[in-house]
């Protein structure tokens, strides 16, 4: 692989359920995020992980969870997923503090 | 919340035409960048200016920053159709912050 994958591509969630969004990174990025981009809202931050073992908040945390185990990879888990979190996830990659970011191709998730 | 805005939210414009984009925003910064987005896919970094820089250029982009009135402009020469995509700022903050916040973004479509 190159670059950053995110798996599934797409997915149709019954309310309740819990799911995990992967992404796996293979730049050797210490610092990865997860963003959310809605209709007429952009995107807007998740959680983000500076370095392997640490995890922070962004702007719209609630609801989801992550983990950074390891470098290359950056969970993210809707414990019990809401039709609010119906949404297309990216997860993105950087090299360095305040750096470009590489980005994933998007999960499309639909919670009904 | 959006620390970005880009202005206008969509332009629509002729093959080989120029193509202006703004963007302000609310806070100090470290850099602001540009990110690309094509229907369906993720976003593609395209350039990074940093707070002490005034213009930046890239192939047939150039980026201007005016901290002063806290505004950055992307404008892309000689428009292609393959040009066609939404273009997102995204800002930079210091205390050590890793994170981006995007604004909701300015959809330019290239008529052939």
């Amino acid at each position: 692989i190159a670059g950053i994958t995110q798996a599934p591509t797409s997915q149709i969630l019954a309310a309740g359920r819990r799911m995990t969004l992967r992404c796996t990174q293979d730049m050797r990025h210490n610092a990865m995020y997860w963003y959310r981009q809605d209709l007429g809202l952009g995107l807007r931050l998740i959680h983000y992980s500076n370095t392997a073992g640490t995890t922070g908040k962004g702007e719209v945390p609630d609801g989801y969870s992550v983990s950074r185990a390891n470098t290359d990879d950056f969970p993210l888990t809707l414990a019990s997923a809401v039709p609010s979190q119906t949404s297309v996830y990216f997860c993105a990659s950087s090299d360095s503090s305040r750096g470009s970011q590489f980005f994933g191709p998007g999960t499309r998730l639909t919670v009904l | 919340s959006q620390q970005g805005e880009e202005d206008p939210q969509a332009l629509s414009i002729q093959e080989g035409e120029n193509a202006t984009m703004n963007c302000s925003y609310k806070t100090s910064i470290n850099n602001l960048q540009w990110y690309r987005q094509n229907s369906g896919r993720g976003l593609v970094h395209l350039i990074l200016i940093r707070s002490n820089e005034r213009e930046k250029h890239s192939g047939r982009l150039r980026v201007t920053l005016d901290t002063s009135k806290k505004s950055s402009s992307l404008l892309i020469t000689a428009s292609r159709a393959a040009d066609t995509a939404s273009y997102f700022c995204a800002t930079a903050s210091g205390a050590g912050s890793y994170q981006l916040t995007f604004g909701k973004g300015t959809k330019l479509s290239v008529i052939p």
